[in-house]
């Protein structure tokens, strides 16, 4: 247990729908990643927050767009669903990045866009 | 921009046998190198790293050493089990990139009784 807790682990929607992915990081990291995992694409970075703020930004579309609250879990939200989102997305946390720490990741929820 | 290459798959290979996961890299700086698995339906498990160059980061019988000189972080184990079955990713974070990783493909390997 990574101790990194995503939620739902399956979600099934519809074309044009929206959705919004769940992500509680490990106790007393302030680092929050997202990473999509697609059949063509691979894995790829999305976005990073940091302590409720923005660090950095991947291949993330529009059409997506992230936070951290202040309680520090955070959510993906993914509108305007298209066939091509179909895939695997996953939440990392991390403590810091100084001193090379390692991103522990969560298992995952797994879209399926139809 | 920074990137990982790793050898395609899938690697089939039988119980005991010798596994070599080829990964080379690109960067700017002097990144800290990954190797992740991945089991089926699980999520992305670290399985060893190295933070500068000539390091070894070895775990569960796997090692990999980061050679500067010819930018590669290649991953072997000298007698694979079929519990090693799964999906490997080679990957950096540089130094200045907020900790974030880049990814290879991957390389499903499929060791066999």
């Amino acid at each position: 247990d990574s101790g990194v807790t995503q939620t739902p682990k399956h979600l099934i929607t519809a074309t044009g729908q929206r959705v919004t992915l769940r992500c509680s990081p490990r106790s007393g990291d302030l680092s929050v990643y997202w990473y999509q995992q697609s059949l063509d694409q691979g894995l790829q970075f999305l976005i990073q927050y940091y302590n409720g703020e923005e660090r950095a930004k991947g291949n993330i579309l529009e059409r997506f767009s992230a936070q951290q609250f202040p309680d520090l879990h955070s959510e993906l939200n993914l509108s305007s669903l298209e066939l091509g989102d179909s895939a695997l997305y996953f939440c990392a946390s991390m403590s810091s990045w100084e001193g090379r720490t390692e991103a522990f990741f969560g298992q995952g929820t797994r879209l399926t866009v139809v | 921009g920074d990137s990982v290459t790793q050898m395609e798959g899938p690697v089939t290979l039988s119980e005991e046998a010798f596994l070599t996961i080829n990964c080379t890299y690109t960067a700017t700086g002097y990144p800290s190198l990954f190797w992740y698995v991945q089991y089926p339906g699980e999520g992305l498990q670290l399985l060893l790293k190295a933070t500068k160059a000539d390091d070894k980061g070895s775990n569960k019988g796997f090692e990999a050493t980061y050679r500067k000189e010819t930018t590669s972080f290649h991953l072997e184990k000298g007698s694979v089990q079929v519990s090693d079955s799964a999906v490997y990713f080679c990957a950096l974070s540089d130094r200045n990139s907020w900790g974030k990783l880049q990814f290879g493909a991957g390389t499903q390997v499929v060791v066999t009784p």
